[in-house]
Formats: C-alpha cells, sequence, structure tokens
C-alpha cells in the first residue's frame, strides 16, 4: 500500500471550516483513500473514503486531486468534539488488503 | 446492534502471566484484526483473519497468538507477557467487500509489570 505523508499538527476556530491535507505521492490506480479519526484515546472512527471522485457524507467531505497525488479532508463547520487525530491512509481493496497507520494529523480546535 | 465489543477494557498482568483479550462483533464480518497503540504512535497490526479457520500475520505478531472459530469472535492470546507488551489494544472488523470501512472496538489498556 502507498504511504501518506500528513503535517503533524494543525488548530482551526470553532464554528470555521477544517482542511486536513494529505499526500499520497505513490498511490495506484486500484488504491482508495480513507479517513480516520481518534478521539482521545478511543477507537478510532471511519470518517469517509473515495478513489477519485470527492465524496461527501454527514461527517465530512473529500476532495481528491486529479492526478489522486493528494486529497484534503474537509470538516464543515468544526466543534470543540472535532479535536482528534485524523489519520490518511491508503488501502487497496482486496479481501485481504490491510489499514496501515501512520501518526496522523493532530487537530485541535480553539473556542 | 452492539458493533465490536473487547474485553476486558483495562487489565494488568505480572511478567510471565497468560491472558486472552478477547474481541466478538455481531456484523457478521468476515474480516478481522487486532492492532496495537504505544503511546505517540499510530496504530500497528498484529494479525488478522478472513474468516473462519484463518488466520495471518500482520507487522508485530511475534508474542502474540490467534484463532478463529467462529465469525463472531477473534481473540487474542498472549502466552507469557512482557513488560514491552504493555499497550492499548483494538480489534477491528470489516465486511469482507474490498472498500468497507473497519469498525474498532473500544480497546483494551494492558499493563504488564
Amino acid at each position: 500500500d502507498a504511504k501518506t505523508t500528513q503535517p503533524p499538527s494543525m488548530d482551526c476556530a470553532e464554528g470555521r471550516a477544517a482542511n486536513l491535507p494529505c499526500n499520497h505521492s505513490t498511490i495506484s490506480g486500484n488504491e482508495y483513500v480513507y479517513w480516520y479519526r481518534q478521539i482521545h484515546s478511543q477507537g478510532p472512527q471511519y470518517i469517509i473514503h473515495g478513489l477519485k471522485n470527492n465524496e461527501t457524507n454527514e461527517m465530512a467531505s473529500l476532495i481528491i486531486t486529479e492526478d489522486r497525488k493528494s486529497s484534503t479532508l474537509i470538516l464543515p463547520h468544526a466543534t470543540l468534539r472535532d479535536t482528534a487525530v485524523y489519520y490518511c491512509i491508503v488501502r487497496q481493496t482486496g479481501a485481504n488488503s490491510k489499514l496501515t497507520f501512520g501518526k496522523g494529523i493532530t487537530l485541535s480546535v480553539r473556542p | 446492534n452492539a458493533g465490536v465489543t473487547q474485553t476486558p477494557k483495562f487489565q494488568v498482568l505480572k511478567t510471565g502471566q497468560s491472558m486472552t483479550l478477547q474481541c466478538a462483533q455481531d456484523m457478521n464480518h468476515e474480516y478481522m484484526s487486532w492492532y496495537r497503540q504505544d503511546p505517540g504512535m499510530g496504530l500497528r497490526l498484529i494479525h488478522y483473519s478472513v474468516g473462519a479457520g484463518i488466520t495471518d500475520q500482520g507487522e508485530v505478531p511475534n508474542g502474540y497468538n490467534v484463532s478463529r472459530s467462529t465469525t463472531e469472535d477473534f481473540p487474542l492470546r498472549l502466552l507469557s507477557a512482557a513488560p514491552s507488551q504493555t499497550s492499548v489494544y483494538f480489534c477491528a472488523s470489516r465486511d469482507q467487500g474490498g472498500k468497507q470501512p473497519q469498525h474498532f472496538g473500544d480497546g483494551t489498556r494492558l499493563s504488564i509489570l
């Protein structure tokens, strides 16, 4: 699976959009981009995933560049409860495919 | 649905003791896996299973055994606990469909003295 690169941390103001970047320059054609988050020491929580088209669900939007070498997770109206570590992961879609976690990006939402 | 249930939530062991961390899911997922997370680190894969009777090693399998006799359960065994195994352990499951997301349990916090 391709590796991802994320900045170690960022912050944003409550109520504003949080844009979390991720680089995955070695991604291959059959690999999806997944985003998970981990709040405090809870189990990781799935947020969203995509292949090449932009995706949106009730939690967030995922914007993938046309060359698929980078993506951005957008939390449209960040709240204090969105403070967490966010992991960007690239994964193949075979039955045996595994999630490989990096260190993620720590998002701090300030009041 | 309860999702992925891990027991116990906390455990303290002495070096050399054995124990089993339990993981159960009620979503009829074929794929299950165990991760450990050390302070300031991401999750690392220990073992995984693609179905009952089938298991395989992940990134850090040494010191751990698994078995999968049913679809629902995927226990993780520490045969002789070592201080280096002090960690938070997470179990996860997903549908076998290739792009399905994983669902994680709340973790077991294990300390080995």
